[in-house]
């Protein structure tokens, strides 16, 4: 069945470093979404990406879609305490009956002041 | 807040038992999804209604089934309860399929079985 992974799995930084998380599909996707879920939380929606190729920004995160669809990537530049949380990238194919949204696997990020 | 809505907030089971839980959605919102979030894992797809109907399935057993009411609140009906079946179990409301559009996600309950 389909997959989605994420890499790295935990990520610890000191506060003012950049980060990056990456996820890898097993297939091509329609769109992906990211999500940002804090300790003891729920997920919280950060974006869509739709067209191959794509890239979105939202004020020091930054979103690629990749241009076959298989892959995504987000980057943090100079990371807070407040980014400090689990990010789930979620892939989505349109397949009727079978339409989901796959999550991937998360990367836990902590933020050392 | 997102304005969804879930009922309750913890619950103890025993294996065997059957346990409903309860998601309201956000105002104009017609299509709620559930999943199923284990300890330090991501959330896994268990199924979505859209206007009433079931429209999309991960891969969960039939022992888990669910409901949409005209008003788009909805249901999760687990029967014969596993230990596995422990996590937090979310849901989470949108304008149209999950995927196409901007998910809400409720607090989730949390649900122990024993």
């Amino acid at each position: 069945g389909q997959q989605v992974m994420q890499i790295p799995q935990y990520q610890h930084v000191q506060e003012g470093e950049d980060f990056t998380t990456y996820c890898n599909s097993s297939t091509t996707l329609s769109n992906i979404q990211w999500y940002k879920q804090r300790p003891g939380g729920h997920p919280v929606f950060l974006i869509q990406l739709v067209k191959s190729g794509e890239v979105k920004k939202q004020k020091r995160l930054t979103f690629q879609f990749g241009e076959a669809k298989k892959n995504s990537s987000l980057h943090i530049t100079a990371t807070q305490t407040t980014d400090v949380g689990t990010y789930f990238c979620a892939g989505f194919n349109y397949g009727g009956a079978t339409n989901k949204l796959i999550f991937g696997t998360g990367t836990l990020l902590a933020v050392q002041p | 807040e997102t304005g969804v809505t879930q009922s309750p907030t913890h619950l103890i089971k025993t294996r065997g038992q059957q346990v409903t839980l309860r998601c309201s959605s956000q105002s104009g919102h017609n299509t709620v999804s559930w999943y199923q979030q284990a300890l330090g894992q991501g959330p896994q797809f268990i199924f979505q209604y859209y206007r009433e109907e079931e429209n999309g399935r991960g891969n969960f057993p039939p022992r888990f089934s669910g409901l949409q009411f005209p008003n788009y609140s909805s249901e999760l009906n687990v029967n014969a309860l596993e230990l596995d079946d422990s996590a937090l179990y979310l849901c989470a409301s949108s304008r149209a399929l999950a995927g196409e559009e901007t998910q809400y996600f409720g607090p989730g309950t949390r649900l122990l079985v024993l």
